[in-house]
């Protein structure tokens, strides 16, 4: 498997414009997280799912982040608008919970930069 | 809340010079305790899973122990490629998400 794909891996856009970042989880994994990491304030939690179904959404910053999981294979997460304290890695992660605690496995991130 | 605190945040060490990473952590109920590593401009990378206090986990010159309230990264002899930033993360009962440290930063010197 070639792991978690995030695309794309650097996004630079003017404030007030549509983002849309997007990942492919590993095939097999029935969870898919979405994390932002900024050197205030390390890698934070903004939404998971279970199944495709979003489970917890509460470290979405604002009604501006929206996330879909259309099919296992398939998420996204929008930002409209933009704004320059959204300048961040997001980060997508997948892990599988057939097993008891599990590692998840991260991609590699994408680098938004908010002008 | 559950909670992670990494320390130092930053640390500087002579190739050879061992140290050990502290991870303090409250959680309602641990499921697991992870270490990552992350390199610049890459996604963390899994390096251990430690489910119960007194468990122990080698990887080369790393070495990562539990108690009931922190876990230690020990860094035996390091070497420059050991260069990156170590996080720990830890997963309540209950199949919830990993909560996060910030980090701390290796530096190996040659």
């Amino acid at each position: 498997d070639a792991g978690v794909i995030q695309s794309p891996r650097h996004e630079v856009t003017e404030m007030g414009q549509e983002v849309t970042l997007r990942c492919k989880p590993i095939s097999g994994h029935d969870y898919l997280f979405w994390y932002r990491q900024t050197m205030m304030r390390g890698l934070e939690l903004l939404i998971y799912f279970n199944n495709n179904v979003p489970i917890d959404d509460s470290g979405m910053p604002e009604d501006r982040f929206s996330a879909k999981m259309p099919n296992a294979s398939f998420s996204t997460l929008k930002i409209q608008p933009s704004e320059p304290r959204d300048s961040a890695v997001y980060f997508c992660a997948s892990s599988s919970s057939h097993r008891g605690p599990t590692e998840a496995f991260f991609g590699q991130g994408t680098r938004l930069t908010v002008v | 809340e559950d909670q992670v605190t990494q320390s130092p945040e930053a640390l500087r060490l002579q190739e050879g010079e061992s140290s050990s990473l502290n991870c303090s952590y409250t959680v309602s109920g641990l499921r697991g305790l992870f270490w990552y590593r992350q390199d610049p401009g890459k996604g963390p990378e899994f390096l251990f899973t430690l489910y119960s206090a007194g468990e122990e986990k080698e990887k080369e010159r790393l070495k990562a122990t539990l108690t009931k309230k922190e876990s230690f990264l020990h860094i035996t002899a390091p070497k420059p490629e050991d260069s990156a930033t170590y996080l720990c993360a830890v997963q309540a009962m209950g199949n919830t998400p990993l909560v996060f440290g910030k980090g701390t930063r290796l530096s190996v010197i040659a």
